[in-house]
């Protein structure tokens, strides 16, 4: 059970590049989500997932595409690099964000920067 | 505005010693309050989860205390040990029963174990 596993681990992009940031999981969770966590702040929701062909934007979507077309992979796309974007990115998962309180798998991250 | 605050900020115990970090929030509608923790290069990892009725859970080592009243929490670390040593991230998850829920995160405290 590989958990929620992101790819690449680093990455270094010149301004203006594109890429895909990959996530995946194998808990058949039904939402993921992305964030982007930068020094001195806590982490901030980019895009989220509640199932296969629905997503929506979080707080700081602008510069960011997602798709989520099988339940197991929600990839990330940065449209053009800029320098902003430098930061560190994980993807979660988890079967419900319900009262009860289900449990948000994080990835390990990946670490990007734009230069 | 949806705000969670964590002090202190860092903090350097000795080995085998107790600690207690604490968690503010004006959060609305609350939902739940979760402990993380973050091994530095790594992904945050769930400790506890509290719903609105719950005002201790424990984890191991670690209890977590919530009053809704006072919209406060903490997290209190028995035994300290060198694994110890990372961020504790307090995350609120704000929302009713249904839907998305978008998690609000502090910027963490982080935890030094001293030898």
């Amino acid at each position: 059970n590989a958990g929620v596993t992101q790819t690449p681990k680093f990455q270094v992009l010149k301004t203006g590049q594109s890429m895909t940031l990959q996530c995946a999981q194998d808990m058949n969770h039904e939402y993921m989500s992305w964030y982007r966590q930068d020094p001195g702040m806590g982490l901030r929701l980019i895009h989220y997932s509640v199932g296969a062909g629905i997503t929506d934007q979080g707080e700081v979507p602008n510069g960011y595409n997602v798709s989520r077309s099988t339940t197991e992979d929600f990839p990330l796309r940065l449209l053009s690099a800029a320098p902003s974007q430098t930061s560190v990115y994980f993807c979660a998962s988890s079967y419900s964000f319900g009262t009860g309180g289900n449990t948000i798998y994080f990835g390990e991250g990946s670490w990007l920067t734009v230069v | 505005k949806n705000q969670v605050e964590q002090s202190p900020q860092s903090l350097i115990i000795l080995e085998g010693k107790n600690c207690t970090l604490q968690c503010n929030y004006t959060v609305s509608p609350f939902s739940n309050l979760r402990w993380y923790k973050q091994d530095t290069g790594r992904g945050p990892v769930s400790l506890t989860i509290m719903t609105f009725s719950e005002n201790t859970k424990s984890n191991g080592r670690y209890t977590a205390t919530l009053d809704a009243d006072t919209k406060q929490s903490s997290l209190h670390i028995t035994a300290s040990q060198l694994s110890d040593s990372a961020s504790y991230i307090c995350v609120v998850c704000r929302g009713r029963n249904t839907g998305f829920q978008k998690l609000v995160f502090g910027t963490g405290t982080r935890l030094l174990v001293s030898p």
